[in-house]
């Protein structure tokens, strides 16, 4: 049973570029939530996908955007790209019924 | 609104010590808690989650975490600890609603373990 699957594992971009991080949620998941991870710091949560809307959306700006494919997979996009947003992006997966959610090993931003 | 606190950004304990980490809550509405560990360079695994069920919840590894919604706190705990457990431990509430929501994170203890 394969678990939460991110790409890729690192990136770098540079200021000003945008980036698109893919997810595929855990067999038998239909709900998809993305979260930032600064160094040393919690991860943060960024949105969260069901029935390939937009259900839940934390405090980030709108250069964070997404999408839900009708496999339940998910992108995270994110523009004009600041070094702020430097980070470990995690997806997580869950049952849109269930409390549990399940991280994927995440995808390790670092913009120059 | 949510949020955690984790008391001690650095828990070191020797091997074969108790394991204490605390986390206190705050939930304007009934919580589902959770610990999750994060070993360097990857993502979170679930140790253990209090779902409104038993208040003393065990999880893997040895680990377990008491629910006390007088104290508003759910601490976690492992009797002997092992080299293998320094990793960051990670404090998570979300509200009860009947459909999956979103984590509140605390800030993170990273657990040393020395010989």
């Amino acid at each position: 049973d394969a678990g939460v699957t991110q790409s890729p594992t690192h990136l770098i971009k540079t200021r000003g570029q945008q980036v698109t991080l893919r997810c595929s949620p855990k067999s038998g998941h239909d709900t998809v939530s993305w979260y930032q991870q600064a160094l040393g710091q919690g991860p943060q949560f960024i949105f969260q996908y069901y029935e390939e809307e937009e259900r839940q959306r934390g405090n980030f700006p709108d250069r964070f955007s997404g999408h839900q494919f009708p496999n339940y997979s998910s992108e995270l996009n994110v523009n004009a790209l600041l070094l702020g947003d430097s980070a470990l992006y995690l997806c997580a997966s869950s049952d849109w019924v269930g409390e549990t959610q399940y991280f994927g090993p995440g995808t390790r931003l670092l913009v120059l | 609104a949510q949020s955690v606190t984790q008391l001690g950004s650095h828990v070191s304990v020797s091997e074969g010590a108790l394991v204490l980490l605390r986390c206190n809550y705050s939930s304007s509405v009934p919580p589902y808690l959770f610990w999750y560990v994060q070993y360097p360079n990857q993502g979170l695994q679930l140790l253990l989650k209090y779902t409104s069920a038993a208040t003393l919840v065990k999880g893997i590894n040895g680990f377990e975490a008491e629910f006390k919604k007088s104290e508003t706190s759910f601490h976690l705990t492992k009797p002997s600890a092992h080299m293998s457990d320094a990793a960051e431990y990670f404090c998570a509430v979300s509200p009860f609603t009947g459909t999956a929501s979103k984590l509140t994170f605390g800030t993170g203890t990273r657990l040393q373990v020395t010989l």
